[in-house]
This record gives structure tokens, C-alpha cells and sequence, in this order.
């Protein structure tokens, strides 16, 4: 069965200091890889999706994210942190793609002005 | 923008009250599913739909029950309300094809007394 590990519980940045979120899945086979971000009081964004092809990949709000195989990770990474950022950001893996998601626990991010 | 939604946002009440929180998509999206989310931890899948008439249990146990008789809609029920079931509620859909992402919702917070 799959799983998602993110080791960061909580970070904090300034903003305009460049962001690295850590995630790592455990899949036998070829995963299908995503981050969402979830604002208070709201429901989740999808953020960007991985399934194959090039292993950078650009998402909305100038996020991306690199999928490195050897390492399981899938690690999600902005140049400048905006204070709009702050919020709960979680990565999930897919078995058949974009259907029976296994979630991560989170990682919130603080940004301080 | 995916719409979709939940209501009501929030709901304090009883033991022992029915429930029903509403989930309504106007995408046309075949797939419905509902998740079970606790601060600080990931998403639990508690029921997905493939389409009308079509209801899956998800990886989480739950004592609650869905339907779907419409294609927009996609209802979840609990019989009998206790305190273990507070917690937040978010409805998701996606478009049939695998590598269609999950849209959310805003969520229900559910509180029972």
C-alpha cells in the first residue's frame, strides 16, 4: 500500500526567502504524485500533479516541484515566498492516478512580513 | 474554478441528530468522493462514488452512509450523531479519466456535543 511522508510538521519563512516543502511516498510501482494547498477555512487546490515525463514540474502561484525517483521524494519548492502563501500544504500519491489519494499529514507554513 | 459545494459550513449539534451534509458539483464530474479531515492530520477517504447508483466504502471506516441518485449530488448521512464524529468533511469530485485531478469543496465542520 502507499503512503506519504512529509517531515515538516510546521515552517516558518520571511517573505521573500525561497521554500523547500519535503515529501516522500512509498509505492511499488509508477506513482501519481500531487500537492494541494489548503487555506483556513477553505477546501484543498491542487497545486500541481506529477505522472510522468519530465520530472520538474510547474504548477500554479509559481510553485514546482522534481520528482526523484531514487530518492521517493517529491519536494515542493517557490524562488520568493508572497505572505499569500501561508497556509497548509499537503503532497499526495496515487495507485490508479487521481482517484483513492493517500494524503500526507501537512505541512503549515508561517510567513513572517 | 471548480465549483463545488458543501453546505452547511459549519453545524454544532446534538447526540443523537441526524445529519445530512450536502455536496452539490455543477461540473458534471462522474466521480464523487468524501474525506474525513482531523487537525494535524492527513485526509482519510470515508466513501466515492463512480457514478449514479455506484457507492464504494473508502480506507477509513466510517458509520456514516451516502447516496447517489444525481449525478451533481452526493449527499452523506449519519443516523445517529456522537461525539466521535466531530471532525471536518470535505466532498471532492473529478472527471472520469484517471488522470483528472480531485476538485474540493470548502468543507463542513462538524461539531456534536
Amino acid at each position: 500500500a502507499q503512503s506519504v511522508t512529509q517531515p515538516d510538521i510546521h515552517i516558518t519563512v520571511s517573505e521573500g526567502a525561497s521554500l523547500e516543502l519535503r515529501c516522500n511516498y512509498s509505492y511499488g510501482a509508477t506513482p501519481y504524485l500531487f500537492w494541494y494547498v489548503q487555506s483556513p477555512g477553505q477546501g484543498l487546490q491542487l497545486l500541481l500533479k506529477y505522472f510522468s515525463g519530465d520530472t520538474l514540474v510547474q504548477g500554479i502561484k509559481g510553485f514546482e516541484a522534481e520528482f526523484k525517483r531514487s530518492q521517493s521524494s517529491f519536494n515542493l519548492r517557490k524562488p520568493s515566498v508572497h505572505w499569500s502563501d501561508a497556509a497548509e500544504y499537503f503532497c499526495a500519491v496515487g495507485a490508479g492516478g487521481s482517484e483513492k489519494l493517500v494524503f500526507g499529514k501537512g505541512t503549515k507554513l508561517t510567513v513572517n512580513p | 474554478e471548480a465549483d463545488i459545494y458543501q453546505t452547511p459550513r459549519y453545524l454544532v449539534i446534538g447526540t443523537g441528530k441526524k445529519i445530512t451534509l450536502e455536496c452539490s458539483q455543477t461540473m458534471g464530474h462522474d466521480k464523487m468522493y468524501w474525506y474525513q479531515q482531523d487537525p494535524g492530520m492527513e485526509l482519510h477517504l470515508i466513501h466515492y462514488s463512480y457514478g449514479v447508483n455506484s457507492t464504494e466504502k473508502g480506507d477509513l471506516s466510517s458509520e456514516s452512509t451516502v447516496s447517489r441518485i444525481r449525478t451533481e449530488h452526493f449527499p452523506l448521512t449519519l443516523e445517529s450523531a456522537r461525539p466521535s464524529h466531530t471532525s471536518q468533511y470535505l466532498c471532492a469530485s473529478s472527471e472520469y479519466r484517471w488522470d483528472q485531478p480531485q476538485h474540493f469543496g470548502d468543507g463542513t465542520r462538524l461539531s456534536i456535543l
